[in-house]
């Protein structure tokens, strides 16, 4: 069975840095991409960031650019996303979510139940 | 970056009826265009890729449709566990967006 449980989420102060973390089992984790993607209290999603199988290639939103970084460590079955400069407009719920096949073309199979990142003062 | 519009943004309907939810690109994306299940306090669940291919483990009361920038989902023989929020996203370019939602819920 696949499981995604992500962890790391907490409230920030603007301006902070947080690490999230989200632990995969069930698959071949380094067979595939992963993804963050983050729902906001108005509830509409927003894809954050890919990272390829072997971390080679990453891609980013235009708002995060800069700020978060996403990594994994397959060794540990583990993917990250380090934030920076958080701003209470990235007050989100972070999902991890898997991809369906490691070429292009594939969306998503598998979510976490994901992590609250609350900023604010 | 592609604009993802849905229609309608919420619908009532009763246990039993069959609903469709329409998906617009704003350019074609092929069919790469993924629909998404999320219950109220829960992670979304994936339903069908390639606009058309259902997920593992999925009924087949759904079924998806189009190509280009014209999609749709319907759902048959709507049970009380169908009711929720559906999401359509397109994963045709970077980045990957999402439409704003349509709410199904019980008339």
């Amino acid at each position: 069975e696949v499981q995604l449980v992500e962890s790391g989420g907490v409230v920030v102060q603007p301006g902070g840095s947080l690490r999230l973390s989200c632990a995969a089992s069930g698959f071949t984790f380094e067979d595939y991409s992963m993804h963050w993607v983050r729902q906001f209290p108005g509830k509409g999603l927003e894809w954050v960031s890919v990272i390829s199988w072997d971390g080679s290639d990453t891609h980013y939103t235009d708002s995060v650019r800069g700020r978060f970084t996403i990594s994994r460590d397959n060794g540990k079955n583990s993917l990250f996303l380090q934030m920076n400069s958080l701003s209470s407009d990235d007050t989100a719920l972070y999902y991890c979510v898997k991809q369906m096949a490691e070429t292009a073309g594939n969306s998503f199979d598998y979510w976490g139940q994901g992590t609250l990142v609350t900023v604010s003062s | 970056d592609i604009q993802m519009t849905q229609s309608p943004s919420s619908l009532s309907a009763f246990v039993g009826d069959s609903v469709t939810i329409t998906c617009r690109a704003s350019q074609g994306i092929n069919n790469y265009l993924a629909w998404f299940q999320q219950k109220p306090g829960k992670a979304p669940k994936s339903l069908i890729s390639a606009a058309s291919s259902l997920q593992s483990g999925v009924s087949s009361k759904f079924s998806g449709s189009g190509s280009g920038t014209d999609f749709t989902l319907t759902i048959n023989s709507l049970q009380p566990e169908d009711f929720g929020t559906y999401y359509c996203q397109q994963y045709n370019s970077l980045p990957w967006t999402f439409g704003p939602g349509t709410k199904v819920d019980l008339k």
